[in-house]
Order: structure tokens, then sequence, then C-alpha cells
């Protein structure tokens, strides 16, 4: 059974620039959440996706938006980049929301903001 | 004060040992508890996955929770030098959707 992917798995971009990432989750997982890894943070949910909806959202600006689409692949967007906004941006899948569905992580998508 | 505590390490031990990893939380709502591995420049593994409190056992690696006294632990027998990487310990109130809420990480390298 193949795992969650991500791509693309590495991005450099300048500041200013938007960018979308993808994540394709496991066969037949329905729910998609997305993390935001840094050094100084570490790993802190950005948001959550389930039939095409929001679930729930993390403490991040609006810069930050995500969508789901009806076979469960979800794709999220960073408009006006800032070099704070490098990281690795991690995608987990599960058959469904809430915390009783374990998550399972894909390999990530490592932003470079210059 | 962040939600989750977990000392970042670096750990250091010799193969065959002992491993002891732990993480404190603040928020009495947690219910679920889960121990995810990381290894450099891949996505977390999740290896543990416990509701409530009480242990867990899975070959190598024994999960403990202490609800009580917001405390969770992670034991790994027999430390190989494979078992070196980052360990997160997280956690999720279970009314905020699939929502989880990582420790810092723990660094552990497994000398041969």
């Amino acid at each position: 059974k193949a795992g969650v992917t991500q791509t693309p798995r590495y991005l450099i971009k300048t500041r200013g620039q938007q960018v979308t990432l993808s994540c394709s989750p496991i066969s037949g997982h329905r729910s998609v959440s997305w993390y935001q890894q840094t050094p100084g943070q570490g790993l802190q949910f950005l948001f959550e996706y389930f039939s095409e909806t929001q679930r729930n959202k993390g403490n991040f600006p609006g810069r930050f938006s995500g969508r789901q689409f009806s076979n469960s692949r979800s794709e999220m967007n960073v408009s006006t980049l800032e070099l704070g906004d490098s990281a690795l941006y991690l995608c987990a899948s599960s058959l469904a929301p809430g915390a009783y569905n374990e998550q399972f992580f894909g390999p990530g998508t490592r932003l470079t903001v210059l | 004060q962040k939600e989750v505590e977990q000392d970042p390490g670096p750990l250091s031990v010799p193969e065959g040992a002992i491993v002891s990893l732990n993480c404190t939380y603040s928020n009495s709502a947690f219910q679920y508890f889960m121990w995810y591995r990381q290894y450099s420049r891949k996505g977390p593994e999740l290896l543990m996955y416990t509701y409530s409190s009480g242990n867990k056992e899975d070959g190598r690696f024994t999960a403990q929770v202490d609800k009580s006294s917001k405390y969770i632990s992670l034991f790994i027998r027999d430390s190989q030098p494979s078992d070196s990487a980052t360990y997160l310990c997280a956690m999720s109130a279970g009314n905020q959707g699939g929502k989880l809420i990582f420790g810092q990480g723990t660094e552990l390298s497994v000398k041969p």
C-alpha cells in the first residue's frame, strides 16, 4: 500500500512569491492535515480537511490556505512568502477526522525562501 | 509555556542500552498520545498510539501514559544504532478533530 506522497520534495522561492504544495493521501484515507516544521517552533498544525471542507485551523496568518479535492488529494498555498516561511511542510492522512484515527505522515516538502 | 514539553537532548547511549524518553503536558483534556520517530530528512513515522492512561508494548518499545501526573514516556529496550533518530511525542484532546500538539522532539544517538 503506497504511503502519503508529497510534491515537490524541494522548493526554492523568493520573498513575495506564492507557492502551492500538493499531497496525495494513502488510498482510502479521506482526511488530510498539514503541519509546518521548523527548528525553532517544531511541528505546528496548519489545518485539517475532510470531504473537501476545512474542519480545523491552526494559528497561522491568512496567507496560508488550503483545499481538498473530491479524490481526497489536498493542496496548500502560501502567498506573499516571507523568509520565516522557510520550513518543512508535512502532510498527514487518516481514515477520517478525529484524534482516534491514526495519522500517517508523508516525507514533506522542504521550502526555502530567499 | 508550551502545552507539551520535551527535552530536546541530544541523548547519546551505547548499543543495547534501555532508553527512556519523556514528555510532560499541561492540558488535562489530552486523551490521545502518540510517539513518532523521524529520521533525518524524512517525515515522522508513527511508533506508538495510546488512548488515555496505561501501558502499551510493541516489540522493543513500551509507551506509558500517566494522566494524573500529565506525563508520558517511551522506553526502548536493547537499543540499536538504527534507532538513532528524533523522537516526537504528540497529543490530542479529541475535540479538535485530528489536530496534534507536538513536543519539540528528542534527538537520540545509539553508538555501536
